[in-house]
């Protein structure tokens, strides 16, 4: 069981905006403004696509958003794109001795 | 560029040993922690472990505590991952991953640099 949650699962169709959401605790996304979120097409290896809470690296479309409310963090694509198709984790700064906990992964499918 | 490129991955026996390097390029690999992250087939995530950028502190996930030790070498610019007393569920790919951390509390804030992977195999 992951320490962050996701839904397995979301779709949308190109053009549409989807969003994904990562629960968490006081001890992790509540409680800093350290979330993460990772893109991951099979067979490769994760990409950095969001670092604190909403900043995305250079070279990451701005198509890619991220936002946090509470213990919720959230990744949002807008403009649907067949590239985007991929699993997304999210990962938080977390003040046990783990240094970094991750969620489940939510596999996003392009119709 | 900035590169990680994993090696030392195989095929192994349950109880046997594997040594997993990630070798660095293109960013001062002494000014950063490094993180050791495995993804079992068809499964997320799990991070394994971490080393600050001097070696100094080590952290280790309870699934492999005990039987994993990371390590580096700053002068080959190379992180080590040494895999003892393997289990069949230690049967994963391993990503080193370049970690930016919060310096007082070596937790991670994000790994925005990753390797492409080497896949280990535990079976008889």
């Amino acid at each position: 069981q992951s320490a962050l949650t996701q839904p397995a699962s979301v779709s949308g169709s190109p053009g549409q905006s989807i969003t994904i959401s990562c629960t968490g605790t006081s001890s992790d996304v509540a409680g800093y403004n350290y979330v993460s979120w990772y893109q991951q097409h099979p067979g490769k290896a994760p990409k950095l696509m969001i670092y604190d809470v909403s900043n995305r690296p250079s070279g990451v479309s701005n198509r890619f958003s991220g936002s946090k409310s509470g213990n919720t963090a959230s990744l949002t694509i807008s403009g649907l794109q067949a590239e985007d198709e991929a699993d997304y984790y999210c990962s938080s700064y977390t003040s046990s001795s783990t240094l970094v906990v991750f969620g489940g992964g939510t596999k996003l499918t392009v119709l | 560029q900035v590169q990680l490129v994993e090696s030392g991955g195989g095929v192994v026996q349950p109880g046997g040993s594997l040594r997993l390097s990630c070798a660095a390029s293109g960013f001062t690999f002494s000014n950063y922690g490094m993180h050791w992250v495995r993804q079992a087939p068809g499964k997320g995530l799990e991070w394994v472990a971490f080393i600050r950028y001097d070696g100094s502190n080590k952290y280790y996930a309870d699934s492999v505590k005990g039987r994993f030790t990371i390590s580096r070498d700053n002068s080959k610019n190379t992180l080590y991952l040494q895999m003892n007393s393997l289990r069949a569920e230690d049967t994963a790919v391993y990503y080193c991953a370049k970690g930016v951390v919060v310096a007082a509390t070596d937790g991670t804030r994000y790994m925005d640099v990753w390797g492409k992977g080497t896949t280990v195999t535990v079976s008889s």
